[in-house]
């Protein structure tokens, strides 16, 4: 069975502080891997990353995902108090049961 | 362009009853998604449809179906509720089925009391 571990669950930071954000799968015939970030209800879209596009970056946000190790990580530097939400990640397999696989989610709290 | 729309985005019921939620995607999406959240537990896939048809399914009972209506519309079926049938349920569309990127909804917040 697919599976995706992030860690860590939680993590409480400073405005200003740069943060790591870790995800790592087990999934069989990888496709892409995915970040979300949930603020209230609907998880929004923030990468998506595959074999043709292992790095991205969205203004102070970036992910790399490392085939070989099989994880990915999510960066967000100068990090500001709109940023404190539950960030997801999710794997999508390969094949005619192509399905996102998510994980837990690790909770971000900006703090003043 | 409007989001994915879920109805309602609360509800109420109690153990034994049953439960229809509703998913409308984006406009053009053909794809929808259906996903149980819980604290312990995170997203948990439950079932994907496109034209009509029932793609995939996660580990859920069979007391959670579903269906899609030829507008692309999407209905989520929960019979005989359970205390741990309280979550939230997200659905999410996408333009295809397979398509990498999917669009998520609110989410309807169920407690099964």
């Amino acid at each position: 069975e697919d599976k995706v571990v992030q860690s860590p669950l939680s993590l409480v930071v400073h405005e200003g502080d740069t943060v790591t954000l870790n995800c790592s799968y087990e999934v069989t015939n990888f496709r892409s891997l995915l970040w979300y970030k949930q603020e209230k209800k609907a998880p929004t879209f923030l990468f998506m990353l595959t074999s043709s596009g292992i790095e991205k970056k969205s203004g102070r946000l970036s992910s790399i995902l490392d085939k070989k190790e099989l994880s990915s990580i999510l960066n967000i530097t100068a990090t500001q108090t709109g940023d404190s939400a539950i960030y997801l990640c999710a794997v999508r397999n390969t094949g005619t049961a192509s399905k996102l696989t998510f994980g837990t989610g690790t909770r971000l709290q900006v703090t003043l | 362009k409007a989001g994915v729309t879920q109805t309602p985005r609360y509800l109420i019921k109690t153990r034994g009853q049953q439960v229809t939620l509703s998913c409308s995607p984006i406009s053009g999406h053909r794809s929808v998604s259906w996903y149980q959240q819980t604290p312990g537990q995170g997203l948990q896939f439950l079932f994907e449809y496109f034209s009509e048809t029932q793609r995939n399914k996660g580990n859920f009972p069979g007391r959670f179906s579903g269906r899609q209506f030829s507008n692309s519309r999407s209905e989520m079926n929960v019979s005989t509720l359970e205390l741990g049938d309280s979550a939230l349920y997200l659905c999410a569309s996408s333009l295809n089925t397979g398509t990498d990127t999917q669009y998520f909804g609110p989410g309807t917040r169920l407690t099964v009391l």
